[in-house]
C-alpha cells in the first residue's frame, strides 16, 4: 500500500462548479499537508498549506485535514478553465524518518468552458 | 516565494553520457531539493543537497548516478551520469527556507534518453 494515495483521474467538470479533490494516507506521523497545482510542462506551484487538522480558505480554495480519518480535501469553489491543471497532495511529518515531503500521484482536472 | 531557474528546460541525450542540470535561486535559501517526476507516478526524493558537504541521497539513489554539488546558498547542480533510457524522466529542483515544509519548484528539465 502507498503512504499516500490519490485518485489520478482525470476529472472533467463545467465551469462554474465546485471540485473536490482528496488524498489518502496511512503514515499517522504526517502534520504537514500541502497542495500543488501543476500545469502542463510546468513545476509544480504550491496552492495550500496546512498544519495538523481543520480547515483553510483561501480566495476560491479550501484545504481540509481530517486526520482522524487520515483524509485531505481541496474544494475549489466557482472553478474556471485556469483552474485546468493537475492537482498533487503533498504531506511531511516532524519525527525521524518522516521530515521529507511524500506526493501524491495527482489528479488531472479539466475544466469545461 | 523565491524565484528558480533550471538550466537546461530539456534535453535529448545518448544511452552512456552525462548531462548536468543546473538550478539557480534569487534568494539564498537553507535547503534544496532534488527529484525526478515519471509519467503516472508520484514526485519522488533523490537527494538533499547541502551546502559545503555531501549531499543527503534517498533509498534507492547514490551518489555514483546522481551526483550533486551545492557550492553556495543560491545555486545546485544534479548530474545524470551514464544515463539509460530509463533515466527519461522529469527533474525538478526545488527550495525551503521553513525545514523543507514549504517547497518551491523550478521549472523542470525533461531529460530523454534514446
Amino acid at each position: 500500500q502507498k503512504e499516500v494515495e490519490q485518485d489520478p483521474g482525470p476529472l472533467s467538470v463545467p465551469e462554474g462548479a465546485i471540485v473536490s479533490l482528496n488524498c489518502t494516507y496511512s503514515n499517522s506521523a504526517f502534520q504537514y499537508f500541502m497542495w500543488y497545482r501543476q500545469y502542463s510542462r510546468k513545476g509544480p506551484e504550491l496552492l495550500m498549506y496546512t498544519y495538523s487538522s481543520g480547515n483553510k480558505e483561501d480566495g476560491r480554495f479550501t484545504a481540509q485535514v481530517d486526520k482522524s480519518s487520515k483524509y485531505i480535501s481541496l474544494f475549489i469553489r466557482d472553478s474556471q478553465p485556469s483552474d485546468s491543471a493537475t492537482y498533487l497532495c503533498a504531506m511531511m511529518g516532524t519525527n525521524f524518518g518522516n521530515e521529507k515531503l511524500t506526493f501524491g500521484t495527482g489528479t488531472r482536472l479539466t475544466i469545461i468552458p | 516565494s523565491a524565484v528558480i531557474s533550471q538550466k537546461p528546460s530539456r534535453d535529448i541525450c545518448q544511452r552512456g553520457t552525462s548531462l548536468t542540470i543546473q538550478c539557480q535561486v534569487d534568494s539564498q535559501v537553507t535547503m534544496m531539493f532534488w527529484y525526478r517526476q515519471q509519467p503516472g507516478q508520484s514526485l519522488t526524493l533523490i537527494a538533499t543537497a547541502n551546502q559545503g558537504s555531501e549531499a543527503t541521497y534517498e533509498s534507492g539513489f547514490v551518489i555514483d548516478k546522481f551526483p550533486i554539488s551545492r557550492p553556495n546558498l543560491t545555486f545546485s547542480t544534479l548530474t545524470v551520469s551514464n544515463m539509460s533510457p530509463e533515466d527519461s524522466s522529469i527533474y525538478l529542483c526545488s527550495v525551503s527556507t521553513n525545514m523543507g515544509r514549504k517547497q518551491y519548484f523550478g521549472p523542470g528539465t525533461r531529460l530523454t534518453v534514446t
